[in-house]
């Protein structure tokens, strides 16, 4: 079993959308919960981080964790043609010097039509 | 500020051959990743250096692969010999060492090597 489960996609929304982009996963230990936004050919970069459970908002970005059923997802509203990328999501522990590995999802392929 | 840098960004090579692959991390970050995304598959740890030191190898997938970071700046990874289920993404990423908060990783472009 994967450690972490994303959707592939593709998903295909029109402008001005609200996009909903979800991961689960298996393990309990996961505190550090991330999502990377990739463009073709660029490294993943960082979109937003929350810790634990609860909800983060960042303009039209809200990410949300659920613990108790090991449930994440990223929102994002009015949703631009430059929102068109591949959206991972990434898990990791908590440790005392929080340099830890990352466990990532497949990612998901997100285009947004003008 | 420079951000995450990769050399090469894309490599073909016979299997069998040899091949290098350089990252250099952001100036002062004391922790450096690879991970390595095969086709089809998630981006998946390799290893884990805190400075020159390997802090967790646990991802490497064989003894063909061979990483190292003298001095504590830049860090190579060679494969050989290359087999052609090494082929994929490399991505390479670096963070502070700042203790007891989150320490966001910083991703290259990625290099990608493909063995024919």
């Amino acid at each position: 079993q994967k450690e972490v489960e994303q959707d592939p996609g593709p998903l295909s929304v029109p402008e001005g959308a609200i996009v909903s982009l979800n991961c689960t996963y298996s393990n309990s230990a996961f505190q550090y919960f991330m999502w990377y936004r990739q463009y073709s050919r660029k490294g993943p970069e960082l979109l937003m981080y929350t810790y634990s459970s609860g909800n983060k908002e960042d303009g039209r970005f809200t990410a949300q964790v659920d613990k108790s059923s090991k449930y994440i997802s990223l929102f994002i509203r009015d949703s631009q043609p430059s929102d068109s990328a591949t959206y991972l999501c990434a898990m990791s522990d908590e440790t005392l010097y929080n340099f830890n590995k990352f466990y990532f999802g497949s990612g998901t392929k997100l285009n947004v039509k003008p | 500020e420079a951000g995450v840098t990769q050399f090469p960004s894309h490599s073909v090579i016979e299997k069998g051959q040899t091949v290098t692959l350089r990252c250099d991390p952001i100036s002062g970050h004391d922790n450096l990743y690879w991970y390595r995304r095969v086709m089809g598959k998630e981006i998946k740890f390799l290893l884990h250096f805190v400075k020159e030191s390997k802090q967790d190898e646990s991802g490497m997938p064989n003894n063909r692969f061979l990483a190292e970071r003298t001095g504590g700046t830049y860090s190579t990874l060679k494969v050989q010999p290359a087999e052609l289920e090494d082929s994929g993404v490399y991505f390479c990423a670096s963070s502070q060492g700042r203790v007891g908060r989150y320490n966001e990783q910083f991703f290259g472009p990625g290099t990608r090597l493909t063995v024919l």
